[in-house]
């Protein structure tokens, strides 16, 4: 099936701990995102990458890095992982063009104990 | 700056009863709009788009939207609402020229029998 999808479903961790979360995209579009969403189901842009090129980047601590092997693949590490961490965090893809609507993930829980 | 309001939180009604979701925004250039809808424990889908030319923008199961800029709204719809139709729903617009969209905080829709 097309589709963006991601792994882990769910992750729970402790604090202190490095865990990365991998996204896979077969829809051909050049451009992905990871957006993190607090318990209260805000939604929150933290970077998007362009064929590979890092092109938004929020206001993130640099405990998160995400790194795009090709246009593909959007994966998100993250080190020392924090309480406040604990987060819904939605992979999404796009095609050129600003009237291009966002594919989704079904997301990751992350869960930090 | 942009940013997207959705001014109810949560919004509880009887199936078969009409329902508006009302989301306004603020920019001071072309923005392209869209609405999307959150199952639980899953992705972001999109609902509707507006890009240009007619204000009224309807989806595949029942919902619209209405662009006004006057107002800056772009409110959602729909005459007659289903049990199905419990979700989060969200409001999201991108500017002219930027890749990211930015979120409202979500809807809460709560169909009760």
């Amino acid at each position: 099936d097309t589709a963006v999808s991601q792994t882990p479903k769910y992750l729970v961790t402790q604090m202190g701990n490095d865990k990365s979360i991998k996204c896979e995209q077969n829809l051909g579009h050049d451009t992905m995102y990871w957006y993190k969403q607090d318990s209260k189901k805000f939604l929150k842009i933290m970077f998007s990458y362009n064929n590979k090129e890092l092109i938004i980047n929020e206001t993130v601590p640099n405990r998160f890095s995400p790194k795009s092997p090709d246009k593909a693949h959007l994966n998100l590490h993250i080190n020392s992982l924090e309480l406040g961490d604990s987060a819904v965090y939605f992979c999404a893809s796009s095609p050129p063009g600003a009237m291009a609507p966002l594919h989704f993930g079904n997301g990751t829980r992350l869960t930090v104990t | 700056a942009q940013s997207v309001t959705q001014l109810d939180s949560q919004v509880p009604v009887f199936e078969e009863a009409p329902v508006e979701l009302r989301c306004n925004y603020s920019s001071s250039v072309s923005v392209y709009l869209f609405w999307y809808v959150q199952y639980p424990n899953q992705g972001l889908q999109l609902l509707l788009k507006y890009l240009s030319g007619s204000t009224l923008v309807e989806s595949i199961n029942g919902f619209e939207a209405e662009f006004n800029k006057s107002q800056t709204s772009f409110h959602l719809r729909k005459p007659s609402v289903h049990i199905s139709d419990t979700a989060e729903y969200f409001c999201a617009v991108r500017l002219e020229g930027r890749r990211a969209l930015t979120f409202g905080s979500g809807t809460r829709l709560q169909v009760q029998p």
